[in-house]
């Protein structure tokens, strides 16, 4: 069974741009949660999706917006891209939205650099 | 609000040493307890899991971690460490299963190991 993908896996924008990153879960998995990880502020909880809902969101602020396919593909978007935007952005998959034993996996992440 | 506190942001071992990575939490309600390991370049991977039971868990690589909710601490331990085992490890803690409504980090240990 293929893990989780994303696409691109590095990227590289400008101040002010707007970035669209792409999560592809593990087939059968319907949560999708994505995650931001800087040197300084490590691992932070972005948003999570369970089917094409948000469920829950971390507190970052309006610019960063998601949505989840039909498919359970996701999508996350980030506007008026900051210097301070620069990080991976990691996404997981689980097989269903809450309970014990839901086990998170996540994909290997895209490196966006903001100049 | 819970938080992760990991009190060593980097332990040099010696090959063939054991080692303990620590971690303590804060939360207001029951938590579950998680252990990832990201190599470099990559996603995280579970190492163990505590949801409820035994307060020993034992996980891949050789990996062990033990719930003391009265220090509310969750120490990861290996007896004998191996040159593969160099990564950043994170300590994660979620009160809905490590699913729903995310998982909250540590800001990482990075474990170094010498020859």
């Amino acid at each position: 069974k293929a893990g989780v993908t994303q696409t691109p896996r590095y990227l590289i924008k400008t101040r002010g741009q707007q970035v669209t990153l792409s999560c592809s879960p593990i087939s059968g998995h319907r949560s999708v949660s994505w995650y931001q990880q800087t040197p300084g502020q490590g691992l932070q909880f972005l948003f999570e999706y369970f089917s094409e809902t948000q469920r829950n969101k971390g507190n970052f602020p309006g610019r960063f917006s998601g949505r989840q396919f039909s498919n359970s593909r996701s999508e996350m978007n980030v506007s008026t891209l900051e210097l301070g935007d620069s990080a991976l952005y990691l996404c997981a998959s689980s097989l269903d939205r809450g309970g014990p034993g839901n086990e998170q996996f996540f994909g290997p992440g895209t490196r966006l650099t903001v100049l | 609000a819970q938080s992760v506190t990991q009190l060593d942001s980097q332990v040099p071992v010696f090959e063939e040493a054991p080692v303990e990575l620590r971690c303590n939490y804060s939360s207001s309600v029951s938590v579950y307890l998680f252990w990832y390991v990201q190599y470099p370049n990559q996603g995280l991977q579970l190492l163990l899991k505590y949801l409820s039971g035994s307060t020993l868990v034992k996980g891949i690589n050789g990996f062990e971690a033990e719930f003391n909710k009265s220090q509310t601490s969750f120490h990861l331990r290996k007896p004998s460490v191996h040159i593969s085992d160099t990564a950043e490890y994170f300590c994660a803690v979620s009160d809905s299963g490590g699913g729903a409504d995310g998982l909250t980090f540590g800001k990482g240990t990075h474990l170094i190991i010498q020859p």
